[in-house]
């Protein structure tokens, strides 16, 4: 079954301990993006990766980190958490960036909460 | 830069009634435009889509025409339903995706 595989669905963690939230997919897609969703707010972008060992900004990389080191996976990574990243997190992964009809898959979404 | 702006919500309807729920969009070159549904718990999932000005893009019953004169894609559905029950967010594309703040729809029996 072709899908989008994040894990944990649920975290609890306290301010400043590190975590990763993976996430997976097993279409061989070359794009893949990290989202946030906050009431009001809708989705924003954090990171996105145009393949394998390319990684760029979105609209709110700070205090994320992510790495592309094989296609099917993209990580992200909060070194020292806050409360103000308590949000629901999703990765979605597409065939191609850049191509204007290209559907993004995504996966069932994370919720953190930092205290 | 691109975005797109929706209606705001809640929008809390009876089974079997008339939906819209209006989008608006602005960028800079000829984007796709996207309709997406997350249904209580779930993740985003594809409902419709249109590449270019005048296509229809339509599933479920719920239909939405790219109109590039007003720069809109309002999503429609002539009959509701209980389980139509989520949240719906347009979205465009052009280099990138941008998501509009999401419309929560809520279908009473």
């Amino acid at each position: 079954e072709a899908q989008v595989t994040q894990n944990p669905r649920y975290l609890i963690t306290v301010t400043g301990k590190k975590l990763t939230v993976t996430c997976s997919q097993n279409m061989n897609h070359e794009y893949m993006s990290w989202y946030r969703q906050d009431p009001g707010l809708g989705l924003r972008q954090i990171y996105y990766s145009m393949n394998v060992e390319v990684t760029d900004k979105g609209d709110v990389p700070e205090g994320y980190k992510v790495s592309r080191k094989e296609k099917r996976n993209f990580p992200l990574i909060l070194e020292s958490p806050s409360p103000n990243q308590t949000s629901l997190y999703f990765c979605a992964s597409s065939w191609t960036s850049g191509r204007i009809s290209n559907e993004q898959f995504f996966g069932p979404g994370t919720r953190l909460t930092v205290l | 830069g691109d975005s797109v702006t929706q209606m705001e919500g809640p929008v809390t309807l009876s089974e079997e009634a008339f939906l819209t729920i209006n989008c608006t969009y602005t960028a800079t070159g000829y984007p796709s435009l996207f309709w997406y549904v997350q249904y209580p718990g779930e993740g985003l999932q594809l409902l419709l889509k249109a590449t270019k000005a005048d296509d229809k893009g339509s599933n479920k019953g719920f239909e939405a025409t790219y109109r590039k004169e007003t720069t809109s894609f309002h999503l429609e559905k002539g009959s509701v339903q209980v389980s139509d029950s989520a949240v719906y967010f347009c979205a465009l594309s052009v280099n990138d995706m941008r998501f509009g703040a999401g419309t929560r729809l809520t279908v009473k029996p």
